[in-house]
């Protein structure tokens, strides 16, 4: 039962456009996401999170966008830095499974110079 | 600020050998977690502890996997006998107390069964 999905597995943009990470989650008890970063041989870096309170959240080149009703967020890096290249994971939580992280499998983020 | 520490980076053995891990979390984090990551997969949660209290431990194998928090600081994950499918990345998090969730990883251990 995956109820934190990312349907694309990888995506690759140019320098200097928009990325666009998508996840969905079925479990409506989930009230609280976050995206984190993961460089090869490297542990997941939070990167921003969101409550379901909100719909939108902002950090320097980074917004996550939550739709509560389609159970869909999404992650967008404008703009794209070859840095950025790295795997991307959804990740959500909800009050009734305390801190517990349930992950989404992972985007590979590619950016070309 | 020093991150989550984690020993050894890699580690190979035979199936039925015992393993064992060790996580130092950032210092102050009250919470602490143990995650697999399997290849191409999202990290699991295994255990969760609060302090010395393990209060999530669901997911966690007891027949071979243990864990232990003696002083509420760091902590130990032990896998006797291991198995081919134990081959993944362990990970180790921690939280504050107070932040809503964001937790914070160490590099990993990553297990080898052969």
């Amino acid at each position: 039962d995956q109820q934190v999905k990312q349907n694309s597995p990888s995506l690759s943009v140019q320098e200097g456009r928009i990325s666009i990470l998508n996840c969905d989650y079925t479990n409506s008890m989930f009230d609280y996401f976050l995206w984190y970063k993961k460089y090869p041989a490297e542990g997941p870096t939070f990167l921003i999170s969101i409550s379901s309170i909100k719909d939108k959240n902002e950090d320097g080149r980074f917004t996550v966008f939550l739709n509560k009703s389609a159970k869909h967020l999404s992650l967008h890096i404008v703009p794209s830095q070859p840095g950025d290249s790295a795997v991307y994971f959804c990740a959500a939580s909800g009050e009734t499974s305390g801190s517990r992280l349930t992950f989404g499998e992972g985007t590979q983020l590619t950016v070309n110079p | 600020e020093a991150g989550v520490v984690q020993s050894p980076r890699y580690k190979i053995i035979e199936k039925k050998q015992p393993v064992a891990f060790w996580c130092n979390p950032i210092s102050g984090h009250n919470t602490l977690y143990w995650y697999r990551q399997n290849l191409g997969q999202g990290p699991e949660l295994l255990i969760r502890y609060e302090n010395e209290e393990a209060v999530d431990d669901s997911q966690l194998p007891k027949d071979r996997f243990s864990a232990e928090r003696l002083k509420g600081v760091d902590s130990t994950l032990k896998i006797q006998p291991a198995e081919l499918g134990d081959s993944a990345v362990y990970l180790c998090a921690s939280r504050a107390s107070g932040s809503y969730n964001e937790q914070f990883f160490g590099p990993g251990t990553r297990l080898t069964v052969l």
